[in-house]
């Protein structure tokens, strides 16, 4: 069973510019969720997406969007980045279900914004 | 709306030491209560969750109860090992709070140190 992957591993961006990290979900998954981690915090929710529509978001402004593929892996895209973006972006995966599920973790993107 | 407090690390004990990692939460509906453990350079890992009040979770030799009346989920372990260093992270998941979507709620994180 192949786990959640998620590329690139680090990245670095100028102020402005736009990003895409990409995930792809543990095999029977077909929910992901993206979640930012800023050095030294807990992770931040910033939007769940199922049967390719977006299911739920926390408080990101629009230039943060998302994208799932009928496979079910997943895109962030983040437009005019701020240095406040800098982070790790952390992909999970899930099936989603009426009863609360485990949502399994990628490795992260470290995303550094000069 | 919700949110989840930890106690601040770093915590470092020695090894065969007995560990508490106090969590309390603050919930609009009835949360689900989760703990996770992050490595260094891995992601995160799910260390052991309950889903409803008086439940215990336990995984490793690790254990958590949920407690309602005191809202808390504090994580212990009766003897440490150097292995189970790491970052701990205490979350929820509130069903009732709208949106519909499963999107946890993490505390800052403890960073738990093992000396041998």
């Amino acid at each position: 069973e192949t786990g959640v992957t998620q590329s690139p591993t680090h990245l670095i961006k100028t102020r402005g510019q736009q990003v895409t990290l990409r995930c792809s979900s543990q095999s029977g998954h077909n929910t992901v969720s993206w979640y930012q981690q800023a050095l030294g915090q807990g992770p931040q929710f910033i939007f769940q997406y199922y049967r390719e529509e977006e299911n739920g978001r926390g408080n990101f402004p629009p230039r943060f969007s998302g994208l799932q593929f009928p496979n079910y892996s997943s895109e962030l895209n983040v437009n005019a980045l701020e240095l406040d973006d800098s982070a790790l972006y952390l992909c999970a995966s899930s099936r989603l279900s009426g009863v609360p599920n485990e949502q399994f973790f990628g490795p992260g993107t470290r995303l550094t914004v000069l | 709306g919700n949110s989840v407090t930890q106690m601040e690390g770093p915590v470092t004990l020695s090894e065969e030491a007995f560990l508490t990692i106090n969590c309390t939460y603050t919930a609009t509906g009835y949360p689900s209560l989760f703990w996770y453990v992050q490595y260094p350079g891995e992601g995160l890992q799910l260390l052991l969750k309950a889903t409803k009040a008086d439940d215990k979770g336990s995984n490793k030799g690790f254990e958590a109860t949920y407690r309602k009346e005191t809202t808390s989920f504090h994580l212990e372990k009766g003897s440490v090992q150097v292995s189970d260093s790491a970052v701990y992270f205490c979350a929820l998941l509130d069903r009732n709070s709208g949106g519909g979507a499963d999107g946890l709620t993490f505390g800052k994180g403890t960073h738990l140190i093992i000396q041998p």
